[in-house]
């Protein structure tokens, strides 16, 4: 089945304690990338690649990084993580970057940090 | 700046009656506009999409209709189902390698 794998789909940790959010895609896709949905605020991206070692910023990438060492993988790190990145995370993959590619979303990974 | 605008957070529709959710955008390079459907503790996935060459795109129940003058685009479900419930992103892409922008999303109630 085609699908976008993330885990953990609930994770609870203290602020300052490293955690990786990991995202697998099963559908050869080259573009990848994280958002994260706050209330009020929807969906705002974090990070994306386009391929394989190639990652940029979205709209809200501080405080967080990626790496895209295999097409099929786009780890989300927090180094340090702080109360205010409490929020339901996606991972979504596409053929490409383009119109007619629409994106498949996982199915979200809820982190809460206190 | 919010470039893509879904005003009304919420909306109730009765069931079999016409759903209409609004979208509005403020960049004039966007060509190709998204709707996404979210249910709870699922990711969002997608429902229907238009280019900016065409000015409506019909899928068995849901059409989307854009008018590009007033940037403007909406989504027209009919008739609505209990099972269209859910939360409804706008979405909007520039095109090439430009990420997609997304409303802050409407949620539907359909109410039977």
């Amino acid at each position: 089945e085609a699908q976008v794998t993330q885990n953990p789909r609930y994770l609870i940790t203290v602020t300052g304690k490293k955690l990786t959010v990991t995202c697998s895609q099963n559908m050869n896709h080259e573009y990848m990338s994280w958002y994260r949905q706050d209330p009020g605020l929807g969906l705002r991206q974090i990070y994306y690649s386009m391929n394989v070692e190639v990652t940029d910023k979205g709209d809200v990438p501080e405080g967080y990084k990626v790496s895209r060492k295999e097409k099929r993988n786009f780890p989300l790190i927090l180094e340090s993580p702080s109360p205010n990145q409490t929020s339901l995370y996606f991972c979504a993959s596409s053929l490409r970057q383009l119109n007619n590619s629409p994106l498949h979303f996982g199915n979200g990974t809820r982190l809460t940090v206190t | 700046d919010q470039q893509v605008k879904q005003n009304s957070p919420s909306l109730s529709v009765q069931e079999g009656r016409i759903s209409i959710l609004n979208c509005d955008y403020t960049n004039s390079m966007f060509d190709y506009f998204l709707w996404y459907k979210k249910y709870p503790a699922e990711g969002p996935t997608f429902l229907i999409s238009i280019s900016s060459i065409k000015d409506k795109n019909e899928d068995g129940r849901f059409t989307v209709f854009l008018n590009k003058s007033a940037k403007h685009l909406s989504l027209h479900i009919v008739p609505s189902q209990p099972g269209d419930s859910a939360v409804y992103f706008c979405a909007a892409s520039a095109g090439g390698n430009t990420p997609l922008v997304f409303g802050k999303g409407t949620r539907l109630s359909v109410i039977a």
